[in-house]
């Protein structure tokens, strides 16, 4: 199947700092790429949808401003999650598709990011 | 939009057991529902899917079966494993770009 790649895998940063996390499609053209946020033994929370191209769609309660989401090529979307602060301590995971790919329908999962905020 | 609800949140079965989960979904119009198998701190991984112009699809211990009336999809597990403890997420589908996550079953098998 297809390979999605997210970076990094852990981060541990300060609290008021921003961290960015990106998400790539190593060999095919993601024309859209979801964010999702995973608290422990939780299900996927979808977080955003990024078309290539275009701004992100924001799921309801999600701030645009904090968790800023830019897909400026086929192949790459990233997630700066801004000022953090300890509450934004999640499992941060991206998928993507592409039109050629959802023909299966399937979703490829990226390995997920662990953000961790003191 | 769609409403996926899966159940049961949680699931214990011995050894060689089977094991069923079941999800419900709102929106006529999804027709793909894929089954994701995540272990902990991993990424949610692909196990079966089922398309809505079919009943049932089986993968040696893993089967899916979908009722497009009741709007209702299952999975089946027979002859569990230790490693298929998990968390097991359904999802339906109305469109490629749109994929509705149930809230998980987390399976513990007992050896």
């Amino acid at each position: 199947g297809a390979v999605v790649s997210q970076h990094p895998s852990w981060v541990i940063c300060k609290s008021g700092t921003s961290v960015k996390i990106e998400c790539r499609s190593l060999d095919f053209q993601a024309t859209t790429m979801f964010w999702y946020r995973q608290f422990p033994k939780q299900s996927l929370m979808l977080m955003a949808t990024s078309n290539e191209g275009s701004k992100a769609t924001y799921e309801q309660g999600v701030e645009k401003d904090k968790f800023l989401i830019n897909h400026a090529s086929l192949t790459l979307s990233t997630l700066t999650v801004t000022s953090a602060h300890p509450e934004d301590s999640s499992f941060y995971i991206c998928s993507a598709g592409a039109t050629s790919l959802f023909n299966t329908g399937e979703l490829f999962f990226g390995e997920g990011s662990r953000l961790t905020v003191l | 939009g769609e409403n996926v609800e899966q159940h049961p949140s949680t699931l214990s079965v011995q050894e060689g057991d089977s094991a069923v989960i079941k999800c419900t979904y709102s929106d006529s119009a999804s027709n793909y529902f894929p089954w994701y198998k995540q272990e902990l701190g991993k990424r949610p991984q692909l196990i079966i899917d089922i398309r809505s112009n079919v009943g049932e699809k089986k993968d040696q211990r893993i089967a899916v079966t979908l009722n497009k009336t009741a709007k209702h999809f299952s999975l089946h597990i027979t002859e569990t494993q230790p490693e298929d403890s998990a968390v097991y997420f359904c999802a339906a589908s109305p469109s490629g770009n749109q994929f509705y996550f149930g809230t998980g079953t987390s399976l513990t098998v007992i050896p």
